[in-house]
């Protein structure tokens, strides 16, 4: 049972464009979601959170959007440089210390 | 800040062999850390939490004796894999969440992993 999806393996996108990540959830339990950002043979680097009592977090050029009603978050990256290229996870909490990651996706900025 | 170290970064060994992966929180104190397991192409799946002091907390379907959990100290917690068979090879990752800084809403964060591979 895959509680947080997402559903594009991977991604690719003109340096300077814009790159969404979606995720989707299926737990309406969660109240915290979460975007890592993973190199080969690193660890996941937190990039950014978003609470469920809000819709929006922005942090430079990442931005976060949740949509509880069609549980849905994505991740927006403007404008989009080539060292964005990784492997992107969502991952939700509901209350208590325990992440679930989705499967990630890939992403590939083009110069 | 908010620096994990994981030691070691690789290991091969042969089948039978029990491995010692270590997790540092390096610039805070964690109560709580985390070790998770990757297989290719698929999602980080938690393992088990790691309390200081207290026993670890398992994931249903992870073997306990197998994955011996220790958390010593407030900086230190460290994952056994005893007795490895091939099919323990994987990638293994623990986080820790720094414990001062309130709210259950602090990321966790990550170290950089263990390559398992048993011969």
């Amino acid at each position: 049972d895959q509680q947080v999806k997402q559903n594009s393996p991977s991604l690719s996108v003109q340096e300077g464009r814009i790159s969404i990540l979606n995720c989707d959830y299926t737990n309406s339990m969660f109240d915290y979601f979460l975007w890592y950002k993973k190199y080969p043979a690193e660890g996941p680097t937190f990039l950014i959170s978003i609470s469920s009592i809000k819709d929006k977090n922005e942090d430079g050029r990442f931005t976060v959007f949740l949509n509880k009603s069609a549980k849905h978050l994505s991740l927006h990256i403007v404008p989009s440089q080539p060292g964005d290229s990784a492997v992107y996870f969502c991952a939700a909490s509901s209350g208590t210390y325990k992440y679930i990651f989705g499967t990630g996706t890939r992403l590939k900025v083009l110069a | 800040g908010a620096v994990v170290s994981q030691h070691p970064s690789r290991v091969i060994c042969k089948s039978g062999t029990s491995v010692k992966i270590e997790c540092r929180s390096l610039d805070f104190q964690a109560t709580t850390m985390f070790w998770y397991r990757q297989f290719p192409k698929k999602s980080l799946m938690l393992m088990a939490t790691s309390n200081e002091g207290s026993k670890a907390t398992y994931e249903q379907g992870v073997e306990k004796d197998k994955f011996l959990i220790n958390h010593a100290s407030l900086t230190l917690s460290t994952l056994t894999v005893t007795s490895a068979h091939p099919e323990d090879s994987s990638f293994y990752i623990c986080s820790a969440r720094d414990r001062g800084r309130g709210g259950n809403n602090q990321p966790q964060h990550f170290g950089d992993g263990t390559r398992l591979s048993i011969l």
